[in-house]
C-alpha cells in the first residue's frame, strides 16, 4: 500500500498569508494526487485533481503542483472560508489519504 | 444535478452488522465507480474500498477483507455497505463517493454516522 504524508499536521495563518501543505508518497504516484477540503460536520470537497487541475468553481487562489512522490497545495491569499483541514489523496493504486493539514486562524 | 444520498444514522451494539446505503441521481448510474470512505470522530479518512455499479465488482481494504460487502441495485441507482462483526473503533461517519476516473472523488454523500456501543 502506498502511505502518504502530509506536513504539517496543523498550521496557524492569517487572512491574507500565502499557505503551503507538502504531500509525499512512498512511492512515485506520477501525478495521481488529489487534494480535498474538509470542514466541520461537512463531506470532503474536491479542490485539485491530477496534480494540478483545479476542479469545476473551486477558487484560483488554490493551486497544486508536483509529479512523482513530492506534491504541494497552495492558497495564495487566505480567505476566511478557507479554514479548514486539508487531505491529499493518491489514486495510482488503491487510494489512500494523507493524515491531514487543520489550517488555523491565527 | 448530481446527488448522492446516504441513509441516516445507525446505532449498533458490538458484534451487530449496518448496512448503509448510497442513492445516486443526476448522472449515468453504472458509468462511476462509488467508494467508501470512513472517519472516526476527530480522525482522517480512511479508503475501505469500491464497487462498480455496472459489473458488481469490488475491492476492499484489506483491513476490512472478511468483514464488509458492497453490493448495488441498478433499478434504483442505489450502493449498499454492511460490515459485520461491529467493534466500538467501528464507529465512524461513513462516506460514499462518486469517483470520476481522471478526477477523483468529484461528489460525496453526506455521511452517515455509526455509533457502535453496548
Amino acid at each position: 500500500d502506498i502511505q502518504m504524508t502530509q506536513s504539517p499536521s496543523s498550521l496557524s495563518a492569517s487572512v491574507g498569508d500565502r499557505v503551503t501543505i507538502t504531500c509525499r508518497a512512498s512511492q512515485s504516484i506520477s501525478s495521481y494526487l488529489n487534494w480535498y477540503q474538509q470542514k466541520p460536520g461537512k463531506a470532503p470537497k474536491l479542490l485539485i485533481y491530477g496534480a494540478s487541475s483545479l476542479q469545476s468553481g473551486v477558487p484560483s487562489r488554490f493551486s497544486g503542483s508536483g509529479s512523482g512522490a513530492d506534491f504541494t497545495l497552495t492558497i495564495s491569499s487566505l480567505q476566511p472560508e478557507d479554514f479548514a483541514i486539508y487531505y491529499c489523496q493518491q489514486t495510482y493504486s488503491t487510494p489512500s489519504f494523507g493524515g491531514g493539514t487543520k489550517v488555523e486562524i491565527k | 444535478q448530481v446527488q448522492v444520498v446516504q441513509s441516516g444514522a445507525e446505532v449498533k451494539k458490538p458484534g451487530a452488522s449496518v448496512k448503509v446505503s448510497c442513492k445516486a441521481s443526476g448522472y449515468a448510474f453504472t458509468g462511476y465507480y462509488l467508494h467508501w470512505v470512513r472517519q472516526a470522530p476527530g480522525q482522517g479518512l480512511e479508503w475501505m474500498g469500491w464497487i462498480n455499479p455496472n459489473s458488481g465488482v469490488t475491492e476492499f481494504a484489506q483491513k476490512f477483507l472478511g468483514r464488509v460487502t458492497m453490493t448495488r441495485d441498478t433499478s434504483i441507482s442505489t450502493v449498499y455497505m454492511e460490515l459485520t462483526r461491529l467493534r466500538s473503533d467501528d464507529t465512524a461517519v461513513y462516506f460514499c463517493a462518486r469517483a470520476n476516473l481522471l478526477v477523483g472523488f468529484d461528489y460525496w454523500g453526506q455521511g452517515t454516522l455509526v455509533t457502535v456501543s453496548s
